[in-house]
Order: C-alpha cells, then sequence, then structure tokens
C-alpha cells in the first residue's frame, strides 16, 4: 500500500525555520518525482515545490523561493522541505504529493503555524 | 502562469440529484487537467486526470470532459460521501502548478 506520512510541522515564531519530512513507502520512491503542497486555514491548495527523482532538477514558487529548500534522500524513501524565514502567511496545512504529471498520492499533511 | 477558475464556489444539490462543477483555465490546457476531492480534516484524493479518466476506484458515477479552455465534473447520483470540496489543476504549463479556488459541494 502507497503511503506518504508528514512529520516535522509545529508552531514556530516569524523568522524562525522549521524541517518537514516525508516518509514514503509501499513503492519506489527513486522512480517518482515528488511536490510539496500547502493548504492555509480555510483556504484552497497551492504547490509549493518539486523535486525530480533524481533531485537534480527543484523548482519552487514565487511565494517561498529563496526561502524554502526541497531536497530528498532515496536511500531512505525520504522527502524532505527545509523552512526559513518563516512569515506568518506560511502558516498551513503542508502535504507531499507523489507527481505523476498530476498528483495521484497525498500524505494526510502536517501544520505549521508562524506567530509570536 | 495560468489561472484556473472554478465555479460555482458554493453548490446546493440534493442526495440522488445530479452535479456539475465548472473550471476554466487562462489558457489552452489542452487535456492536462485533473480533479480532485477533499473532505475536511483529510488530504485532496485524485478523482480525474486527463481531463475525462477516473483515477483507479474511482466510482462511475464521477465523470469529466472538456478540453482547451472549458472542464466539466459531473457527479450523477450523488451520494452522501460525495458532499466535499472539489479542486480542479493544470498540469500542462508548469512551474507553477495551479489549483481553482475550489467548489464547495453540500447538501441541499
Amino acid at each position: 500500500e502507497v503511503q506518504l506520512v508528514e512529520s516535522g510541522g509545529g508552531l514556530v515564531q516569524p523568522g524562525g525555520s522549521l524541517r518537514l519530512s516525508c516518509a514514503a513507502s509501499g513503492f519506489t520512491f527513486i522512480s517518482y518525482e515528488m511536490n510539496w503542497v500547502r493548504q492555509a486555514p480555510g483556504k484552497g491548495l497551492e504547490w509549493v515545490s518539486y523535486i525530480s527523482s533524481s533531485g537534480s532538477t527543484i523548482y519552487h514558487a514565487d511565494s517561498v523561493k529563496g526561502r524554502f529548500t526541497i531536497s530528498r534522500d532515496n536511500g531512505k524513501n525520504s522527502l524532505y522541505l527545509q523552512m526559513n524565514s518563516l512569515r506568518a502567511e506560511d502558516t498551513a496545512v503542508y502535504y507531499c504529493a507523489r507527481r505523476w504529471n498530476w498528483f495521484d498520492r497525498w500524505g494526510q499533511g502536517t501544520l505549521v503555524t508562524v506567530s509570536s | 502562469e495560468i489561472v484556473m477558475t472554478q465555479s460555482p464556489a458554493i453548490l446546493s444539490v440534493s442526495p440522488g440529484e445530479s452535479a456539475t462543477l465548472s473550471c476554466r483555465a487562462s489558457q489552452s490546457v489542452s487535456s492536462d487537467l485533473a480533479w480532485y476531492q477533499q473532505k475536511p480534516g483529510q488530504a485532496p484524493r485524485l478523482l480525474i486526470y486527463g481531463a475525462s479518466t477516473r483515477a483507479t476506484g474511482i466510482p462511475a458515477r464521477f465523470s469529466g470532459s472538456g478540453s482547451g479552455t472549458e472542464f466539466t465534473l459531473t457527479i450523477t447520483s450523488l451520494q452522501s460521501e460525495d458532499f466535499a470540496v472539489y479542486y480542479c489543476q493544470q498540469y500542462n504549463d508548469w512551474p507553477p502548478y495551479t489549483f481553482g479556488q475550489g467548489t464547495k459541494l453540500e447538501i441541499k
């Protein structure tokens, strides 16, 4: 069974940092491109970051460029999102999502709250 | 950036009836359009990809149509579990991937 399990969310002060993880199982992780998508409370879905299967190609949304970094460890079947210089508007549930052109599998999400 | 616009924002329909949700792209996305369902407190779930192909395990009462800039998700014989928020997403021209703002399907 395909599983994506996010962790690492929590409460952080503005300007702080947080590292999210996504543990993948039930499929050949190295064969898939991965993404992070977020959802602010009561709002819609916003794509955040993409990483190719090898990790050689990375894209970030303009809203997080220069502050967030996506990475992966194929040996550990894990996806990461390093979030620096966090702002109140980064408050959201963060989902990891497997890409097959579309996003065919999603994790359950981890909540990040940026507040003083 | 391709802007996706969904209508209506809220749709009230009675169980057993049909619902038609619309999604419009600001420029052509060919058939590179997906639909997702999201229930409260849950992650989105893929329903439709390629504008009209149902994902694995999705009931036949869900159907997608359209190409270019105009797309429709139709749900027939609405069941209680179908009341949720639905999002469309284009994957034709990225980054960025872009989603519509969602349509909330509620019980009338």
